[in-house]
């Protein structure tokens, strides 16, 4: 079993729809990540989590907002999507901090807004 | 966090040394160089980091230079495998990392 699980893999919805992605890790870090990817812009910090009782914007947070349930569960909602959403989504998980940031991603959730 | 600079994209013959510069002459002090790759639409494998000494592992070399403003990622043997996108990224506490747009590695046979 994968040891960050994003759900769903793939999401086609429509304009103007609430859509939540979900994040969940059995690692047993406190810090967890969403990033969006976009064809030729890389990839971009949304929102992060050091631990349970802390959420930080990242570059691009608007249009955004997450819920850190539990340790081990990030999620990440889009109140009303809009077609410039549409991107691949990626949720890591790290527990090292300054000296040792190693991130372990999910296998990502494709998101078309159409 | 200190702005990398880095070139969009590089090309490498199989089995040659390949030599990935990063720029970050706004680099503070406090600030690690963090070395990270993209192969397709993966997430992100870390490679190395380092604060001002040279770093070796198994996947690559990092040499930073003395004044930290930059630094070169090296893969001493690349393979058709190393063929990538390579982010360069100036982490300091408290923050998380951004990863901007890298560098797209093809490594040619």
């Amino acid at each position: 079993d994968a040891d960050v699980t994003q759900t769903p893999r793939n999401r086609i919805t429509k304009t103007g729809k609430r859509i939540m992605l979900e994040c969940s890790q059995t690692k047993g870090h406190d810090r967890m990540y969403w990033y969006r990817q976009d064809p030729g812009l890389g990839l971009r910090l949304i929102y992060y989590s050091f631990d349970v009782k802390d959420i930080n914007k990242g570059e691009i947070s608007d249009g955004y907002s997450v819920s850190r349930q539990a340790q081990a569960k990030f999620s990440l909602s889009l109140e009303s999507a809009i077609p410039n959403q549409t991107a691949l989504y990626f949720c890591a998980t790290s527990d090292g901090g300054l000296t040792n940031e190693k991130l372990f991603f999910g296998s990502g959730t494709q998101l078309s807004v159409l | 966090d200190a702005k990398t600079t880095q070139p969009p994209s590089m090309d490498c013959a199989e089995g040659r040394a390949a030599n990935l510069p990063c720029n970050h002459s706004t680099i503070s002090g406090n600030e690690y160089v963090y070395w990270y790759r993209q192969i397709h639409s993966q997430g992100p494998q870390y490679i190395i980091h380092g604060l001002k000494n040279n770093e070796t592992n198994e996947m690559a070399s990092l040499i930073i230079t003395e004044d930290r403003k930059s630094s070169t990622l090296i893969l001493p043997h690349a393979t058709l495998r190393d063929t990538a996108v390579y982010y360069c990224i100036a982490l300091s506490s408290g923050y998380a990392l951004n990863f901007g747009k890298g560098t797209s590695l093809l490594v040619t046979p």
